[in-house]
């Protein structure tokens, strides 16, 4: 089947710090990967997402790149913000599945002023 | 556009009593979702929706039935309600590709949630 394991939180860092947050696969046929991050209190949005090998997501200065030979999708930021506080999860879908996303279990990033 | 909404925001209910969660997308969108959300397990699916009339299971769906009538509205029920439904339900639609075989690249969209917690 699919899974997702992604770094255990939480994850506390002062601004302006490099942020990674690893991210590895197993999944049955070729998926598309997800970052999502859900800020306090609201619903999950899109952060970023690749389709195939060595493809690079990016927006607001987080980037990751879909490695298929290490089946991993590790997000980063060079400069993190107070305002990027909050949960980061990594997803998969696979194509037939009704785009179903199978979801890591997030990591709760806070960023101290 | 309103994107995805979620009725209602927050519930307490009593094991046994049922309710219904209503989520409804304004993208016209074919395709939705209800997942529920619980600490250190990230989102695991319920049941989702490939167009109007249709319904399908997902990871978890015991305990929980699920209606598309009209394309726009996706609601999820709970017939008998249990303390292990306590969680928070996250709704979720989206678009696909014309193309089946296509890698899914679609993105999800997601509503604001509801927490429900069973006593």
């Amino acid at each position: 089947g699919n899974s997702v394991t992604q770094m255990e939180g939480p994850v506390t860092l002062s601004e302006e710090a490099f942020l990674t947050i690893n991210c590895t696969y197993t999944a049955t046929g070729y998926p598309s990967l997800f970052w999502y991050v859900q800020y306090p209190g609201e619903g999950l949005q899109l952060l970023l997402k690749a389709t195939k090998a060595d493809d690079k997501g990016s927006n607001k200065g987080f980037e990751a790149t879909y490695r298929k030979e290490t089946t991993s999708f590790h997000l980063e930021k060079g400069s993190v913000q107070v305002s990027d506080s909050a949960v980061y999860f990594c997803a998969l879908s696979v194509s037939g599945s009704a785009r179903q996303l199978t979801f890591g279990s997030g990591t709760q990033l806070t960023v101290l002023p | 556009n309103a994107g995805v909404t979620q009725t209602p925001k927050f519930r307490v209910l009593k094991t046994g009593q049922s309710m219904t969660l209503l989520c409804a997308q304004d993208m016209n969108h074919e395709y939705m979702y209800w997942y529920r959300q619980d600490p250190g397990m990230g989102l695991r699916l319920i049941h989702y929706s490939v167009g109007e009339g249709t319904t399908a299971k997902g990871e978890v769906p015991d305990g929980y039935n699920v209606s598309r009538l009209k394309k726009q509205n996706f609601l999820l029920g709970l017939e008998s309600a249990a303390p292990s439904q306590t969680s928070v339900y996250f709704c979720a639609s989206s678009y696909p590709s014309a193309r089946q075989s296509f890698p899914s690249t679609d993105t999800q969209y997601f509503g604001p949630g509801t927490r429900l917690t069973v006593l």
